[in-house]
């Protein structure tokens, strides 16, 4: 496809769950970036790749979330032992270079706690 | 981080007015962009004004940087019912992650 694609686009976990959200990045974007916008927010960020490297994490707000990005185009972000306060919006977006180019969102994945 | 703070937080307007949303940030950037996300969807990209710029056009956008103020403002001219979403600003310098505001919720009536 032409842009960046993510799934699911919406999932519904438990409290305690394990999710798994993926990320399609356009093909050729050696950046790649993670945000969780809540409702009425705009995007935080969440961690930033550079091929397979992980340059920047400091936006992922515990322990309980990792991102991988293994082969430097697809990546995962995973939330272990999901909360309530985890409930939000994850967008990946991918850029050519590096982060001060024009970045390209997906669409998002819609993550609800029940 | 450096994280852009839109003003007005709302903004309504008729379709065919003229809509500022203004943007201000607080350490030096390479480049100031702005991005529009519809309602339940992605952010998309419109328009990227580097730091040695202080006014950039692309269709009915009008966007222009003040370095010294440290400020940008985005003008859409005659306003249309699809350009209702929320405007986001990104400005982005050296190793800082970006962080957007809240952005400014335009809603355009028909």
């Amino acid at each position: 496809g032409a842009g960046v694609s993510q799934s699911p686009r919406y999932k519904v976990a438990k409290r305690g769950q394990d999710v798994a959200l993926r990320c399609d990045p356009i093909s050729g974007h050696v950046s790649l970036f993670w945000y969780q916008q809540a409702l009425g927010q705009g995007p935080e960020f969440l961690t930033y790749f550079q091929n397979e490297a992980q340059l920047d994490k400091s936006g992922l707000p515990s322990d309980r979330f990792f991102a991988e990005r293994p082969e430097g185009s697809v990546s995962t972000l995973k939330i272990q032992r999901t909360q309530q306060e985890d409930s939000a919006v994850y967008l990946c977006a991918s850029s050519l270079r590096d982060r001060h180019n024009e970045q390209f969102f997906g669409p998002g994945t819609r993550l609800t706690v029940l | 981080s450096q994280q852009g703070e839109e003003d007005p937080q709302a903004l309504s307007i008729q379709e065919g007015e003229n809509a500022t949303m203004n943007c201000s940030y607080k350490t030096s950037i390479n480049n100031l962009q702005w991005y529009r996300q519809n309602s339940g969807r992605g952010l998309v990209h419109l328009i990227l004004i580097r730091s040695n710029e202080r006014e950039k056009h692309s269709g009915r956008l009008r966007v222009t940087l003040d370095t010294s103020k440290k400020s940008s403002s985005l003008l859409i001219t005659a306003s249309r019912a699809a350009d209702t979403a929320s405007y986001f600003c990104a400005p982005l310098g050296g190793y800082q992650k970006v962080t957007f505001g809240t952005g400014t919720k335009l809603q355009v009536i028909p």
